[in-house]
């Protein structure tokens, strides 16, 4: 089983619409979540750190379930520009690196 | 305030070849990253070094060397290029426990 796992996808929604990504994750020693965001050809870049009461940046919102190991993003009203890849960043305890999920990739339909 | 860069932008190379990939940041990050990024695949670690004079292995180290030149640089070599080294190239630098800044990429091609 994979350290950290995503839905590849891909996920194909109109103009408008709410879409929730989910990744989860097997260690529980797990500490520091991300989600990172990547064009295509493009370097990923990041979205935004999930802590543990959960946070908002604007239409998006991302959210951590430790008891049942995942990290979710919800982005609302989904515009043409948020269609990419998304992808989730996992760094268990005091290491340095992160593990990065597969990516879920996103199509936002006029 | 350029971030992280990374040279060359794309390179083709030929099986048993060698080439070395640059990696700068001017954020003054402690830690530096390699990630090879397939198809499928997602982002797999090669080598990292948490500080200056540091090395360690990742994920997928086995073909390649890496040096820490000094805070600023980390270079990533492929002694004797194969095919299935064909990948995307990043580099990323952090410091210690924060988010991961990512440079543009270099798109390796080995025949």
């Amino acid at each position: 089983r994979k350290e950290v796992e995503q839905d590849p996808g891909p996920f194909n929604v109109p103009e408008g619409a709410t879409v929730a990504f989910n990744c989860t994750y097997s260690n529980s020693a797990s500490q520091s979540f991300f989600w990172y965001r990547q064009d295509c050809r493009k370097e990923p870049k990041l979205l935004m750190s999930v802590y543990s009461s959960g946070n908002e940046d604007g239409r998006f919102t991302a959210q951590l379930n430790r008891a049942s190991q995942y990290i979710s993003l919800l982005i609302r009203d989904s515009k043409l520009s948020d269609s990419a890849t998304y992808l989730c960043a996992v760094r268990r305890g005091s290491a340095r690196q992160l593990t990065f999920g597969s990516g879920t990739q996103l199509t936002v339909l006029p | 305030n350029a971030g992280v860069t990374q040279t060359p932008k794309f390179q083709v190379l030929k099986t048993g070849q060698s080439m070395t990939l640059q990696c700068a940041q001017d954020m003054n990050h402690n830690s530096m990253y390699w990630y090879r990024q397939d198809p499928g695949m997602g982002l797999r670690l090669i080598y990292y070094s948490a500080s200056e004079g540091t090395t360690d292995k990742g994920e997928v180290p086995n073909g390649y060397n890496v040096s820490r030149l000094n805070k600023r640089e980390f270079s990533l070599r492929l002694e004797s290029a194969a095919p299935s080294q064909t990948s995307v190239y990043f580099c990323a630098s952090d410091t210690t426990g924060y988010e991961q800044y990512f440079g543009p990429g270099t798109r390796l091609t080995v025949t």
